[in-house]
């Protein structure tokens, strides 16, 4: 089945910077890829998915970039802010029967102010 | 709001005892998912249903059983509660069940038992 992996488990950025957080996937039949964002003790929310078929999405201040033949994906925040301070989660999917989302471990990012 | 509604919110119960925890999906939504989330951790598949029947099955316990009623509501049954159950339960629900659209989580139900 999918194995996703999700780096770094922490991270801790200066507000005004820009963080990272990297997943990379297993299945290359995987082609859909969501990250949630949870706030402590509050439900997961997506906050923005990108498709197989695109390179690159973007939504305002966050942005998420598939590479297809590394198999790996990532999100981007840019110029963060102490609300931004959440665990992320990314996410595969694939098409077909059965269970199709697997989750990352998670990124705990905290924003500095 | 994402349109998911679970019910109750908060649940403590004792040991060995069964609890049984709701889920209405958005309107419109055919499949459900839960999901546990111990204290710290990620997010851990239970099972999944699309318009009533089981499609994919999880780490879900024997003691743990769920079903999906002809309105589409979800209920999630977990009996012999032992300490270690205390956790978050999330429901989810999706509009299709081919994994093409993304989850929409309900507000989750925490689980303690002492």
């Amino acid at each position: 089945g999918e194995n996703v992996e999700q780096h770094p488990s922490t991270l801790s950025v200066q507000e005004g910077d820009s963080a990272v957080i990297k997943c990379t996937y297993s299945d290359s039949a995987s082609n859909y890829f969501p990250w949630y964002k949870q706030e402590l003790g509050k439900r997961p929310q997506l906050i923005i998915d990108i498709r197989s078929n695109v390179g690159e999405k973007k939504d305002q201040r966050i942005a998420v970039t598939l590479n297809k033949t590394a198999k790996h994906f990532s999100l981007h925040i840019t110029e963060t802010q102490p609300e931004d301070s959440a665990v992320y989660f990314c996410a595969a999917s694939k098409s077909g029967t059965g269970n199709q989302f697997y989750f990352g471990t998670g990124t705990s990012l905290t924003v500095i102010p | 709001d994402s349109g998911v509604t679970q019910t109750p919110k908060h649940l403590i119960t004792a040991t060995g005892q069964r609890v049984t925890l709701r889920c209405s999906p958005r309107s419109g939504d055919l499949s459900v998912y839960w999901y546990q989330q111990s204290l710290d951790q990620g997010l851990q598949f239970l099972i999944q249903y699309y318009n009533g029947e089981e499609r994919a099955k999880g780490n879900i316990l024997e003691r743990f059983s769920a079903q999906q009623f002809p309105d589409l509501h979800s209920e999630l049954n977990l009996s012999s509660l032992e300490l270690g159950d205390s956790a978050l339960y999330f429901c989810a629900s999706s509009v299709d069940s081919g994994g093409n659209s993304p989850l929409h989580f309900g507000n989750g139900t925490r689980l303690t038992v002492t």
